[in-house]
């Protein structure tokens, strides 16, 4: 089944570290997503981009940058891990407007 | 921009019972609404959406209600089962192709 696909699943950091997550799909979307959820607080959106070319913060983006290197690879970097960066970070495509997201497995990282 | 808001933030029912999630919305531009069931450990994943020109949508068990006027939609589950413990994220999406706004959740426990 065509599928988004995070890596790592889980990963434990030191402060002061880079870090990347990352994300790839199988579904041929065009749009990337990438979210970060924090106990209590939903889904907040870090950065999106709709095709290539195109990255877009979101709101919450200080502290990470992203890079889109083809239609099915999207990628998360924290430049220099903090604490409060400890949260479950999840990659979701769509295509197009106005139809569902899907959301990879999540990746839990822990800045120590 | 779009602002969700979503309420209760947990709801106990018993087994059997309905259970109801409101959520409201801001921008009166958002013309797709999908709700998202999230386990616990797990991803976020669609369980039904509607678009503005519907009022009400059924699949089995649960169902959505859209007032377009008073700019708030619901999530009603009936017969609940303990299955259906979770968090419940609503969200709104304008059709001009902008992101989804999630609402902060709510965490539904049925007890048996």
């Amino acid at each position: 089944d065509a599928d988004v696909t995070q890596t790592p699943r889980n990963r434990i950091t030191k402060t002061g570290k880079r870090i990347m997550l990352e994300c790839s799909q199988t579904k041929g979307h065009d749009r990337m997503y990438w979210y970060r959820q924090d106990p209590g607080l939903g889904l907040q959106l870090i950065y999106y981009s709709f095709d290539v070319k195109d990255i877009n913060k979101g709101e919450i983006s200080d502290g990470y940058s992203v890079s889109r290197q083809a239609q099915a690879k999207f990628s998360l970097s924290l430049e220099s891990a903090i604490p409060n960066q400890t949260a479950l970070y999840f990659c979701a495509t769509s295509q197009g407007a106005g139809t569902e997201a899907f959301f990879g497995q999540g990746t839990r990282l822990t800045v120590v | 921009g779009e602002n969700v808001e979503q309420h209760p933030s947990t709801l106990s029912v018993q087994e059997g019972d309905s259970a109801v999630i409101k959520c409201t919305y801001s921008d009166s531009a958002s013309n797709y609404f999908p709700w998202y069931k999230q386990e616990l450990g797990k991803r976020p994943q669609l369980i039904i959406d509607i678009r503005s020109n519907v009022g009400e949508k059924k699949d089995q068990r649960i169902a959505v209600t859209l007032n377009k006027t008073a700019k708030h939609f619901s999530l009603h589950i009936t017969e609940t089962q303990p299955e259906d413990s979770a968090v419940y994220f609503c969200a709104a999406r304008p059709n001009y192709g902008q992101n989804f706004v999630f609402g902060p959740g709510t965490r539904l426990s049925v007890l048996p």
